[in-house]
C-alpha cells in the first residue's frame, strides 16, 4: 500500500485566495482525520470522518475552513479566503476503528499564506 | 477529556547512550497510549502502542515503553541511541471505548551528538 497520500506537498498562496488540500487515505480505512501543526499550538485536530461522514468538526477554527469526503478514497480541506495565520503544516491521517489502533499519517502539506 | 504532557521540550544525548522520554497522561479509565516519531519534513510514524496486558511494550527501531498506571506515565526508552534517531517524538492518548480521536502531546525534540 502506498500509505496516506497528500497533495500538494507545498503550497504558497496570497492572502485572500482559496486553498484546497487533498488526501487519499489507505484503502479500507474507515476513519480519516485532518490535523494542523504549528510551532505555537502543536498538533490540532480539525475534523474527522467515519465512513465518509463528518463526525466532529469542533476543531475547525473558522467558517473559512471546510472539509469534505465525497467517497472512501478522497478528502479535501478547503480554506477560503486564506489568511497568513493559516500558515502551517496540514496532515491527513487514516485508521481502522478510529484512533484506537493508531493512525497512519500522510507526509503533510506545508501551507504558506503571504 | 484526556490530555498528555511531555515535560521535556528538547533532549540531547550522545550516540550510544540510553534514552528515556517522558510522557504523562490524564484520563479517567484505562487509556490507549501511543508513541509517534516525526523526522523533519515527514509525517508522524507510529513507534508503538499500548492497549492492555503486558505493561512493557516493544516497538519498531528498538524502542520500548512502559505503562505505569500508578504514575499515569508511558515513558519511551531505548538502550542505545543511533544518530538516525534524531527527530521529534510525540506521545498520544486515546480514550478506550467509543472515542475515536487521539490527543497528542506537544512533542520532545531529540538531538543526538556524535
Amino acid at each position: 500500500d502506498a500509505g496516506v497520500i497528500q497533495s500538494p506537498r507545498h503550497e504558497v498562496t496570497e492572502m485572500g485566495q482559496e486553498v484546497t488540500l487533498r488526501c487519499k487515505p489507505i484503502s479500507g480505512h474507515d476513519y480519516l482525520f485532518w490535523y494542523r501543526q504549528t510551532m505555537m499550538r502543536g498538533l490540532e485536530l480539525l475534523i474527522y470522518f467515519n465512513n465518509n461522514v463528518p463526525i466532529d468538526d469542533s476543531g475547525m477554527p473558522e467558517d473559512r475552513f471546510s472539509a469534505k469526503m465525497p467517497n472512501a478514497s478522497f478528502s479535501t480541506l478547503k480554506i477560503q479566503p486564506s489568511e497568513p495565520r493559516d500558515s502551517a503544516v496540514y496532515f491527513c491521517a487514516s485508521s481502522l476503528v478510529g484512533g484506537n489502533y493508531g493512525y497512519t499519517f500522510g507526509s503533510g502539506t506545508r501551507l504558506t499564506v503571504v | 477529556a484526556q490530555s498528555v504532557t511531555q515535560p521535556d521540550i528538547h533532549i540531547t544525548v550522545s550516540e550510544g547512550a540510553s534514552l528515556e522520554l517522558r510522557c504523562n497522561y490524564s484520563y479517567g479509565a484505562t487509556p490507549y497510549l501511543f508513541w509517534y516519531v516525526q523526522s523533519p519534513g515527514q509525517g508522524l510514524q507510529l513507534l508503538l502502542k499500548y492497549f492492555s496486558g503486558d505493561t512493557l511494550v516493544q516497538g519498531i527501531k528498538g524502542f520500548e515503553a512502559e505503562f505505569k498506571r500508578s504514575q499515569s506515565s508511558f515513558n519511551l526508552r531505548k538502550p542505545s541511541v543511533h544518530w538516525s534517531d534524531a527527530a521529534e517524538y510525540f506521545c498520544a492518548v486515546g480514550a478506550s471505548g467509543s472515542a475515536r480521536q487521539l490527543t497528542f502531546g506537544s512533542g520532545t525534540q531529540l538531538t543526538v551528538l556524535p
